[in-house]
């Protein structure tokens, strides 16, 4: 079964970096994702898609201080230079047969 | 510039029914994948429902399957998500959302549905 874990919450201080980690399930580790940021009281809002070779691209107007990397069966999304802003639920994404799988969502809090 | 836009939530009582509507712009709207998403009061996002380019695929979360029903006018560039035997487990923010397996994706602010007596 496709599943993706996410831990439920972290937290960094301003200007700090803070790297979040998205598991896929066993058998499933060449999936790519995509990452989702939600602020509060907001929709979600597209970051990137992130493939198993750790390459990825960006969506429209995401800062360059967002990236990507992959390890195995692990997704990871590192946003450096934190800013308030930053604090947000982000969420991990696959793909299925025509269908979408989501993580539980990391709530990020920016210290 | 690339814009989904939800409509047609708002209360209804359980057994009840509603359309919701998106109405897209700024894209090739038959060229992708289609997507409800939704996110109970305090919870995840949890995908729906989606629809193939020119509709000849539907696929649903199994919580859905024989209630909800996904569709789509290309001419209209809309996409739908008729709701019937609603249930106080669908009350959510429904999103609409463009496939994004090509690096790129969409999300509608959102429309709210309440199943409430």
């Amino acid at each position: 079964q496709l599943v993706l874990t996410q831990s439920p919450s972290a937290s960094a201080s301003l200007g700090a970096s803070v790297k979040l980690t998205c598991t896929l399930s066993s058998g499933h580790s060449s999936n790519a994702i995509a990452w989702h940021q939600q602020e509060p009281q907001k929709g979600p809002r597209f970051l990137m898609k992130l493939n198993s070779d750790g390459s990825h691209r960006k969506g429209d107007g995401i800062p360059d201080r967002f990236s990507g990397s992959s390890s195995g069966a692990e997704r990871y999304l590192t946003i450096s230079s934190l800013q308030s802003e930053d604090e947000a639920d982000y969420y991990c994404q696959t793909w299925g047969t025509g269908t979408w799988v989501f993580g539980g969502g990391t709530k990020l809090t920016v210290l | 510039e690339v814009q989904l836009v939800e409509s047609g939530g708002g209360l209804v009582q359980p057994g009840g029914s509603l359309r919701l509507s998106c109405a897209a712009s700024g894209f090739t709207f038959s060229s992708y994948w289609m997507n409800w998403v939704r996110q109970a009061p305090g919870k995840g996002l949890e995908w729906v429902a989606s629809i193939k380019q020119d509709g000849s695929e539907k696929n649903y979360v199994d919580s859905v399957k024989g209630r909800f029903t996904i569709s789509r006018d290309n001419t209209k560039t809309s996409l739908y998500l008729q709701m019937n035997s609603l249930r106080a487990e669908d009350t959510a923010v429904y999103y609409c959302a463009r496939g994004n397996s090509d690096g790129k994706g969409y999300w509608g602010q959102g429309t709210l549905v309440t199943v409430s007596s």
